[in-house]
């Protein structure tokens, strides 16, 4: 596609439920990242795919995050048994090549995650 | 550590010249970029800096410091749709491919 791919846009969801979103990056990328931006805040890393390595998970905030890139395009972000604190919009972003560290990060618009 | 601090807020005027700073910590650092960021939409590259200097973009200019961990966008003739956050972002870990953002300065363009 011609830019990065979030779904859902919004999402809310009760307390203790889980959650997925999904990103699609642009065709070709081969690093995805997901960060979170609590509203007013800047980007917290959560984790970064880059090719067919393990993934550098060393942002994810508990053991109740995980994501799973498959194919090496798509991927999942899985929120299980979500808390308020959650609450904030989920960016991803992809990059053309992982190991050019000057290359920008194009952003999807975000799934706003809203825990009641 | 990896931390980037930059002031919350600015305000300026309508044709003026803004300069937004940056610095972080230096560990493991390889450069710095620029993205901004308008109100409920995704962030966007702007410019990125490997080496000490200046780098200019039309309107937007950024420039590094490396021995001063220090950095700063400059926005000239600035224009009401400059309006947004905008935050520096260093590449650390991984080769410089994890990106870490700073909390963002919030520009205010008043006619």
């Amino acid at each position: 596609g011609a830019g990065v791919s979030q779904s859902p846009s919004n999402k809310v969801t009760e307390k203790g439920k889980d959650v997925e979103l999904r990103c699609d990056p642009i065709s070709g990328h081969t690093a995805l990242y997901w960060y979170r931006q609590s509203l007013g805040q800047g980007l917290e890393f959560l984790i970064y795919f880059q090719g067919n390595s393990a993934p550098d998970k060393s942002g994810l905030p508990s053991d109740r995050f995980s994501a799973e890139r498959t194919g090496g395009s798509v991927s999942t972000l899985t929120i299980q048994r979500t808390q308020q604190e959650d609450s904030a919009v989920y960016l991803c972003a992809s990059r053309s090549t992982g190991g050019t560290h000057n290359s920008p990060l194009h952003f999807g618009n975000g799934t706003r995650l809203t825990v009641t | 550590g990896q931390s980037l601090e930059q002031p919350s807020e600015v305000t300026a005027v309508e044709g003026a010249i803004v300069q937004m700073n940056c610095t972080y910590q230096t560990s493991g650092f390889y450069g710095l970029s620029w993205y901004q960021q308008h109100d409920g939409g995704a962030p966007t590259f702007l410019s990125y800096n490997a080496l000490d200097g200046l780098e200019e973009t039309g309107r937007f200019s950024s420039f590094l410091s490396r021995s001063d961990s220090y950095g700063y966008l400059l926005l000239q003739e600035l224009q009401m749709k400059d309006s947004a956050s905008y935050f520096c972002a260093g590449g650390f870990n991984n080769a410089g491919n994890m990106l870490t953002f700073g909390g963002g300065t919030r520009l205010m363009v008043k006619p």
